[in-house]
């Protein structure tokens, strides 16, 4: 049982590059979110899906699109990545009971 | 909307010392609170939950926390702190029956335990 996985761990890249971030749960929970964090900043919703199908914009969604492939996939792109995305991005998942589950974080730098 | 504050964005504690990292939050009506703990350089680990029942809820790692309805606070407590509690802790309200839509978490209290 690996809970929220999160692929790559550590990107690099360079301004207008696109990249997609990849996130998978084996929990069979519903929902799913996508957050990043910076210094001084807590955490941050960018999307979420509350079901297969389904997505949301949350507070920060603006330069991301998210795909909720299937109940365990949810991945997040970035089309033209500027250097204010740099930061920890955090995939979750949550059980019927709202409690959430992180996976470990991409680290992501644009230049 | 729910809101969290977190009113201490910094405590240093020294070791063995208790400690208390406050929380309130905003709505008086039924909820979910948490507390998770985010060590550096990794992801955020549940420390505890209130889903309802006792007020007083016990987590990993010896923190424990009490529910104060009438207050809309949801106070994280340890007895006795570590250097190894160093960390960053975060406090969240969720709206039971919302799929989670309505979770919001705090800014963060960083806890930094002194030798």
């Amino acid at each position: 049982n690996a809970g929220v996985t999160q692929t790559p761990k550590f990107q690099v890249l360079k301004t207008g590059q696109s990249m997609t971030l990849q996130c998978a749960q084996d929990m069979n929970h519903n929902s799913m979110y996508w957050y990043r964090q910076d210094p001084g900043m807590g955490l941050r919703l960018i999307y979420y899906s509350a079901s297969e199908g389904t997505t949301d914009k949350g507070e920060v969604p603006n330069g991301y699109n998210v795909s909720r492939l299937n109940k365990r996939e949810f991945s997040l792109r970035l089309e033209s990545a500027a250097p204010s995305q740099t930061s920890v991005y955090f995939c979750a998942s949550s059980d019927v009971t709202d409690t959430q589950y992180f996976g470990p974080g991409t680290r992501l730098t644009v230049l | 909307a729910q809101s969290v504050t977190q009113l201490d964005s910094q405590v240093p504690v020294f070791e063995e010392a208790p400690v208390e990292l406050r929380c309130n939050y905003s709505s008086s009506v039924s909820v979910y609170l948490f507390w998770y703990v985010q060590y550096p350089n990794q992801g955020l680990q549940l420390l505890l939950k209130y889903l309802s029942g006792s007020t007083l809820v016990k987590g990993i790692n010896g923190f424990e926390a009490e529910f104060n309805k009438s207050q809309t606070s949801f106070h994280l407590r340890k007895p006795s702190v570590h250097i190894s509690d160093t960390a960053e802790y975060f406090c969240a309200v969720s709206d039971p029956g919302n799929y989670g839509q309505n979770f919001v978490f705090g800014p963060g209290t960083r806890l930094s335990v002194l030798p």
